[in-house]
């Protein structure tokens, strides 16, 4: 069965880091590419960042460019998303998502049950 | 990245049938066949419905279909039950090798 269980989110201040990580575990964790989604409070999905199963291909939302990091460790079968210079509109439930294929492209089959980051003073 | 249109509601009575429509770009829906369709029921995490326009994964019923013409995708539930009952959301792969995803829509089931 494949899980995929986030962790680090919580409150933080204006202008500070945090690190979030996704441990997945159920299916082949290098073989895939995976993604972070995130989703403020009561509203929709927005796509934040992908990265294929070797690191090769690594985009991200123009939202999060320049402040945020995505990185893999599949000795480890874990994901992760460095989040610096955090912004209050940065506040939301923060999804770890499995893709179907090795580059982000074929879509997301598996979603992990999200970590809640606030960004407040 | 602009988001892809939905319409933010759309509404049935059990048994009949609707559509939700997703617009997008020639640069992101209409370039490629990498349009995704996820469920989210209230405090769940969104549920793939839907990949690569049309395919359905296992275990979703194939009451659940979709489509694409041009820059608009579509997904279709036939025979709706109460459970359907979710926000449903399109994605799309996008020219510049990135992910966007519509506004949502709120299904009801009368």
């Amino acid at each position: 069965e494949v899980q995929l269980v986030e962790s680090g989110g919580g409150l933080v201040q204006p202008g500070r880091s945090l690190r979030l990580s996704c441990a997945a575990s159920g299916f082949t964790f290098d073989d895939y590419a995976m993604h972070w989604v995130r989703q403020a409070p009561g509203k929709g999905l927005e796509w934040v960042s992908g990265i294929s199963w070797n690191d090769g291909s690594i985009t991200y939302a123009d939202s999060v460019k320049g402040r945020f990091t995505i990185s893999r460790d599949n000795a480890k079968n874990s994901l992760y998303l460095q989040m610096n210079s955090l912004r209050p509109e940065d506040t939301a439930l923060y999804y770890c998502a499995k893709d179907r294929g090795m580059v982000p492209t074929l879509g997301k089959d598996y979603w992990g049950q999200g970590v809640l980051v606030t960004v407040s003073s | 990245q602009s988001a892809l249109t939905q319409p933010a509601s759309v509404s049935g009575s059990p048994g009949q049938s609707i559509t939700i429509s997703c617009t997008g770009t020639s640069s992101d829906v209409g370039g490629y066949n990498y349009v995704s369709w996820y469920q989210q029921h209230p405090g769940k995490a969104p549920k793939l419905m839907i990949y690569e326009v049309t395919n359905r994964p296992s275990g979703v019923p194939d009451r659940f279909s979709a489509s694409k013409s041009g820059n608009t995708a579509s997904l279709t539930i036939s025979g709706l039950q109460a459970d359907d009952e979710a926000d449903y959301y399109c994605s799309s792969y996008t020219s510049i090798s990135t992910w966007v995803f519509g506004g949502g829509t709120k299904l009801t089931v009368l």
